[in-house]
């Protein structure tokens, strides 16, 4: 019943690495975020994707990049990771219209950068 | 400025009380939604419960209900006969506006503790 899938629950990296976090989904939404949490700060957007091939800016995009070549993978690059970025990254999906469209996440990728 | 506010950083429960979780927002734009989002030790997000801006009436689910103040721009959780299992960060969160990719903002959180 799994709906997003994030390929990896923890990560280690070092400073300088560049680290790829994948995301897929299999409900064939055309909406696709990345979310870090941080304690304290909640949810902040990073990236999100509308449509193959697009891309937006969130409200925290630095040091960050993303790839959306299919509609059901939405890949997050880190080129080269901080300490800084040590955080809970979620990825989430949801469909186009008008009514609630609730986002759907997966279950988190915990970055360690060392 | 937030656009989601929850001032509650942690709340403690006694079992079997309703409890009500604060969420203010800030929007200038007529149309937008408010989610509740529920996040157990485990992790994953939980979607429990949405209030549209033009709905008449306060969105129930179960035992969750949201208290919605538009003149107030207050979005409050209300959960009914605490259970243990309810102990989690609960998350309020907007979207502006009905069209396009509909991404949410989220509050900080409320870490809600429910004691036996």
């Amino acid at each position: 019943d799994v709906k997003v899938t994030q390929s990896s629950r923890y990560l280690v990296k070092r400073t300088g690495e560049k680290v790829f976090l994948e995301c897929v989904q299999d409900m064939d939404h055309e909406n696709m975020f990345w979310y870090r949490q941080d304690p304290g700060l909640g949810l902040r957007l990073i990236y999100f994707s509308y449509d193959v091939k697009m891309k937006e800016k969130g409200d925290i995009p630095e040091g960050y990049s993303v790839s959306r070549e299919k509609k059901e993978r939405f890949s997050l690059i880190l080129e080269s990771a901080s300490t800084n970025q040590t955080s809970m990254y979620l990825c989430a999906s949801s469909p186009n219209g008008s009514g609630a469209n609730v986002l759907t996440f997966g279950a988190g990728s915990r970055l360690t950068v060392l | 400025a937030q656009k989601i506010t929850q001032t509650q950083p942690g709340m403690f429960v006694q079992e079997k009380e309703a409890v009500t979780l604060d969420c203010t927002y800030d929007t200038s734009d007529p149309s937008y939604g408010l989610f509740w989002y529920k996040q157990p030790s485990s992790g994953e997000m939980i979607f429990l419960i949405y209030q549209g801006s033009y709905d008449q009436q306060n969105a129930t689910e179960g035992r969750y209900s949201l208290n919605f103040q538009k003149a107030r721009k207050s979005a409050n959780l209300v959960i009914s006969a605490s259970q243990l299992g309810d102990s989690a960060m609960y998350f309020c969160a907007m979207r502006e506006g009905f069209q396009g990719a509909q991404k949410l903002v989220f509050g900080q959180g409320t870490r809600l503790t429910i004691n036996p």
